[in-house]
């Protein structure tokens, strides 16, 4: 992947409102996609990933998200938030070198 | 799942000083272990790339005699920052990966503060 962009470096909802995080990357070729969380002040925790097969995926904590190869995307999408999901959201790509492409980051900011 | 360990969670150390941060992968075999540097609000920047007995390959811009990686078996690699500067304070994350697997399993990182 030449790089992953995640447009909305902030996005504020409220709390058991839908959210969706945008995701996009460009590659000439067959990538895996990931999405990784991050709460504050701790490594990176594995939501959800794409390798192969259904383009719709199921994450942990109520997260999924759908790889659309024509777009080009993956965006990451909970049909409604809590509280603990505040942290910091990030798409990675990978090709076949096994290293992650990472975008900037979203902040997810549930509002009470 | 897998996990990844880091040790330690937390240290300060003074100017001049060296400090070796560990990684191990406590239940599977590591084919490959990446060192990424987090600065505050922003993403992971990949610092380099280790496999079981060879050298670490290190990004651009990354000084390999400052920043020194080694992994020595197939669950544990280091890093040692030599001489550690002000500058070098951040937060430090390991992952590991196994064979044949693209995903990337991550420690909890390492939060240096160089005084």
């Amino acid at each position: 992947a030449q790089s992953v962009t995640q447009l909305d470096s902030q996005v504020p909802v409220f709390e058991e409102a839908p959210v969706e995080l945008r995701c996009n990357y460009s590659s000439s070729v067959s990538v895996y996609l990931f999405w990784y969380v991050q709460y504050p002040n701790q490594g990176l925790q594995l939501l959800l990933k794409y390798l192969s097969g259904s383009t719709l995926v199921k994450g942990i904590n109520g997260f999924e998200a759908e790889f659309n190869k024509s777009q080009t995307s993956f965006h990451l999408r909970k049909p409604s938030v809590h509280i603990s999901d505040t942290a910091e959201y990030f798409c990675a790509v990978s090709e076949s070198n096994y290293q992650l492409i990472w975008g900037a980051g979203t902040k997810l900011i549930i509002k009470p | 799942g897998a996990v990844v360990s880091q040790h330690p969670s937390r240290v300060i150390c003074k100017s001049g000083t060296s400090v070796k941060i560990e990684c191990r992968s406590l239940d599977f075999q590591a084919t490959t272990m990446f060192w990424y540097r987090q600065f505050p609000k922003k993403s992971l920047m990949l610092m380099a790339t280790s496999n079981e007995g060879s050298k670490a390959t290190y990004e651009q811009g990354v000084e390999k005699d400052k920043f020194l990686i080694n992994h020595a078996s197939l669950t544990l690699s280091t890093l040692t920052v030599t001489s550690a500067h002000p500058e070098d304070s951040s937060f430090y994350i390991c992952s590991a990966r196994a064979p044949a697997s693209y995903e990337q399993y991550f420690g909890p990182g390492t939060r240096l503060t160089v005084t």
